[in-house]
């Protein structure tokens, strides 16, 4: 079963403003990590965040993680067109290096 | 230094008919995944290789056979192909230990 999920939101925005996406989890898990996925490419890491942590940052993300909720967001500042993608939160809920990855958000950054 | 490569890119197969998918990886990662995307969902864990000369399902194996055939080699094998079977693959690979996996660019499977 897909263990991170995130709100299934196709998110629009315009060039320079915010894009906020959030991702559930079932299980109590050690970490959780973001990916990108450009239109047919492979996914690439973004950020990941320990269970441990409450909020990480890299660059113009900010990942927060809340364990009690088991849910975590990532927040995509000032964003550009080339923001555009698909994002996908995975957590290590399966153990020993599998990761169970979410359905994923569309966010479109429109010039 | 390339990364994950995956070939074929695109692949179109008639039902019955059987295929193998390649994976190589040069960052000397230790654990090998493969992974079927289809629309609208996450990707999903077909079989997984956490070492040289180890393999485990994963959370939908079936109808597929997998090869570690070295520590960078890790193929797809669909030996009698399905419909149901048409979907993007991606294989990717991680440092035994840590979570962050690379991932290649993919295979896009089409079974008629």
């Amino acid at each position: 079963s897909q263990q991170g999920e995130e709100d299934p939101q196709a998110l629009s925005i315009q060039e320079g403003e915010n894009a906020t996406m959030n991702c559930s989890y079932k299980t109590s898990i050690n970490n959780l990590q973001w990916y990108r996925q450009n239109s047919g490419r492979g996914l690439v890491h973004l950020i990941l965040i320990r269970s441990n942590e409450r909020e990480k940052h890299s660059g113009r993300l900010r990942v927060t993680l809340d364990t009690s909720k088991k849910s975590s967001s990532l927040l995509i500042t000032a964003s550009r067109a080339a923001d555009t993608a698909s994002y996908f939160c995975a957590t290590d809920a399966y153990g020993n290096n599998r990761l169970a990855f979410g359905k994923g958000n569309q966010v479109v950054v429109i010039p | 230094n390339a990364g994950v490569t995956q070939t074929p890119k695109f692949q179109v197969l008639k039902t019955g008919q059987s295929m193998t998918l390649q994976c190589a990886q040069d960052m000397n990662h230790n654990s090998m995944y493969w992974y079927r995307q289809d629309p609208g969902m996450g990707l999903r864990l077909i079989y997984y290789s956490a070492s040289e000369g180890t393999t485990d399902k994963g959370e939908v194996p079936n109808g597929y056979n997998v090869s570690r055939l070295n520590k960078r080699e890790f193929s797809l094998r669909l030996e009698s192909a399905a419909p149901s079977q048409t979907s993007v693959y991606f294989c990717a690979s991680s440092e035994y230990g840590t979570d962050t996996q690379y991932f290649g660019p993919g295979t896009r499977l089409t079974v008629l």
